[in-house]
């Protein structure tokens, strides 16, 4: 069963607009996390950010931000001041008990001049 | 920094051979995962390990095979190649079995099966 959903294929954004990536999750247990992690065209996977379950606060690192809304089991990204750097595309995660990943189908972005 | 190893970013093989993709990680992490990557599918989790000589089959195990003879080194492979395997190949690490830990990627390896 499909445990993490991102609905958008493909984003566009203007440059220094802010841009938001949807991830909805689905999970029965009490404790997990969930992260987002950017893949330029050159295919590394770069850690951007990540929120715990029980925690009360939204991340935020830098221009990035997660959207923690518990009772929708929604994560999503926002990205503040896009760059044009920021083309890639998103994945959003979530990690079980048992240490198990999951991964989302991805979104890609591209940051418009 | 952590660094996480792919022995080849690209290869090409033909169906029917064997072929084995490496990866090693240098910060003594307990977990390290393969992933395969195709375009609309996001990340699947073939294989995963906890420890030395421990194996967990993900959700794509069926064609693959998984060696961790030592705590840094995971290697992927594939007995007999198919051209349906023919993908981007990720290996993972990360350091704590129970915690929330993120996941380390190597740079990935572009296999491609004729």
């Amino acid at each position: 069963a499909q445990k993490i959903t991102q609905t958008q294929p493909g984003m566009f954004v203007q440059e220094k607009e802010a841009v938001t990536l949807d991830c909805t999750y689905d999970t029965s247990d009490q404790s997990y996390g969930l992260f987002w992690y950017k893949q330029p065209s050159s295919g590394e996977m770069i850690f951007l950010i990540y929120q715990g379950s029980y925690d009360e606060q939204n991340a935020t690192e830098g221009r990035y931000s997660l959207n923690f809304q518990k009772a929708r089991k929604s994560a999503n990204l926002v990205i503040s001041a896009s760059q044009l750097g920021d083309s890639a595309m998103y994945f959003c995660a979530m990690i079980r008990p048992g240490n198990q990943f999951y991964f989302g189908t991805g979104t890609s972005l591209t940051v418009i001049p | 920094d952590v660094k996480v190893t792919q022995s080849s970013r690209y290869l090409v093989k033909r169906t029917g051979e064997k072929v084995f993709l490496e990866c090693v990680q240098d910060m003594d992490h307990e977990n390290m995962f393969w992933y395969r990557q195709d375009p609309g599918l996001g990340l699947r989790l073939i294989y995963f390990s906890y420890d030395v000589k421990m194996k967990e089959k993900g959700d794509i195990p069926e064609g693959y095979s998984v060696s961790r003879e030592k705590k840094e080194r995971f290697s992927l492979i594939l007995e007999s190649a198919s051209t349906n395997q023919t993908s981007m190949y990720l290996c993972a690490s990360s350091l704590h079995r129970g915690g929330a830990g993120e996941l380390f990627f190597g740079e990935g390896s572009r296999l491609t099966v004729l």
